[in-house]
């Protein structure tokens, strides 16, 4: 089975510190991107950052970065500098391939708090 | 932000009666995409459509139908609504078919079934 696990329903930081999330995934795909998306209150799906599997560079994106190890399926997102419009929830996903499309993979999604 | 608009935002609607949530683009994307969110899951592929009249099942279809009878426009039907279909529903976009491209999402519904 292709699955993204998310380990951390819940987590909260304090304004202006660092935190790090979670992620682990299994997919027998070759090549395949990585993607963490934002869920504010608002409800909206907000792309936060992607890593394509074959960089061994890890992606970054102002305050967001990931520590990605390919290996042992790991995609962690480390937010710096932590404000409270990031409060929201979190997810973890993978692209794959359909027979006419993809799809992603999502994990349950981690809540993140910032607190002031 | 990508043109994507979902309606109705919010419907409640009661058990065994038919439902229509309609998902429209402005964007001229030929992928569109319904998921569900539920508690525990994530989001989760219904249906999807890779051109005009061409669709095809996601993970969690049964229940659901789809029709794409113009470019911009992507509607999920529920036939016979019941209360396990009460969720978040969101409809996405993609470009094309490429692993690196991302999917827009529009607002979200929420739907209650009684």
């Amino acid at each position: 089975a292709q699955t993204v696990t998310q380990s951390q329903p819940e987590m909260s930081v304090q304004e202006a510190e660092t935190v790090t999330l979670s992620c682990t995934y299994d997919t027998s795909e070759n090549n395949y991107y990585l993607f963490w998306y934002k869920q504010p209150p608002s409800r909206q799906m907000i792309l936060v950052i992607r890593q394509e599997a074959y960089k061994q560079q890890n992606a970054t994106e102002n305050r967001f970065s990931v520590n990605f190890q390919k290996a042992a399926k790991s995609f962690s997102l480390k937010i710096s500098d932590s404000q409270l419009g990031d409060t929201a929830m979190y997810f973890c996903a993978f692209m794959k391939k359909l027979e006419y499309g993809n799809k992603l993979v999502f994990g349950a999604g981690t809540i993140l708090r910032v607190k002031s | 932000d990508a043109g994507i608009t979902q309606s109705p935002r919010h419907k409640v609607t009661e058990t065994g009666t038919p439902v229509t949530l309609r998902c429209h683009q402005t964007e001229n994307h030929r992928y569109m995409y319904w998921y569900r969110q539920d508690p525990g899951h994530g989001l989760r592929l219904i249906h999807y459509s890779y051109g005009v009249k061409d669709t095809d099942k996601g993970e969690v279809s049964d229940g659901y139908s789809v029709s794409r009878s113009k470019t911009e426009d992507f509607l999920l039907t529920l036939e016979s609504a019941t209360s396990s279909q009460t969720s978040v529903y969101f409809c996405a976009i993609s470009e094309s078919r490429s692993v690196s491209d991302e999917q827009f999402f529009g607002p979200g519904t929420r739907l209650t079934v009684l």
